[in-house]
């Protein structure tokens, strides 16, 4: 157990959908990453908080976002679902803002069908 | 245009026989390299950061090197229990923040 913890950890919906992940970072830990990890793609940033606040952005589509709550649990909300959107969506966590010291969470296999 | 590429995609090693895997990059201004294992069904686990040509770092049976453009991970008699995606990722300094960018992966298969 890394001690980043997401759920759910599988979620099958229909094409047009809205979803919510849900992440709760390391204790201690007020940075989270968001990950999207798909076959072809191989891992890819999409969104780091910081102690509630956006830090930076990489390839997210204008269809998701993201905050992070006073208590530092993130969500990740992915709507107008596409099968495209299939993947494994992984949270990290670090101590600082920013750093390298990533901890990955398990992940959340999504699956729009 | 990838940024980190790793070969091979997939290697199959006979228990105790040693490889390495690679990982080149294209990037400039790079603020460190980083090497980590991921088994199936879970996220990737940490294992080194080498952040200047010339660096070494050693965990058990895994070396990693790191040169201007390529970082290396050599396994040494590899076990059965070393069958992981190793999964490499570079932070340079054209990307936003902390964010890390990774390459597709090696699967590595040890075969007892």
């Amino acid at each position: 157990d890394s001690g980043v913890t997401q759920t759910p950890k599988h979620l099958i919906t229909a094409t047009g959908q809205r979803v919510t992940l849900r992440c709760s970072p390391r204790s201690g830990d007020l940075s989270v990453y968001w990950y999207q990890q798909s076959l072809d793609q191989g891992l890819q940033f999409l969104i780091q908080y910081y102690n509630g606040e956006e830090r930076a952005k990489g390839n997210i589509l204008e269809r998701f976002s993201a905050q992070q709550f006073p208590d530092l649990h993130s969500e990740l909300n992915l709507s107008s679902l596409e099968l495209g959107d299939s993947a494994l969506y992984f949270c990290a966590s670090s101590e600082r803002d920013g750093g390298y010291g990533y901890t990955f969470g398990s992940g959340t296999r999504l699956t729009v069908v | 245009e990838d940024q980190v590429t790793q070969s091979p995609e997939a290697l199959r090693l006979q228990e105790g026989e040693s490889s390495s895997l690679n990982c080149s990059y294209t990037v400039s201004g790079l603020r460190g390299l980083f090497w980590y294992r991921q088994d199936p069904g879970k996220g990737p686990e940490f294992l080194f950061t080498l952040y200047s040509a010339g660096e070494e770092k050693e965990k058990e049976r895994l070396k990693a090197t790191l040169t201007k453009k390529e970082s290396f991970l050599h396994i040494t008699a590899p076990k059965p229990e070393d069958s992981a995606t190793y999964l490499c990722a570079v932070a340079y300094s054209g990307a936003g923040s902390y964010q890390l960018t990774f390459g597709k992966g090696t699967k590595l298969s040890v075969i007892p």
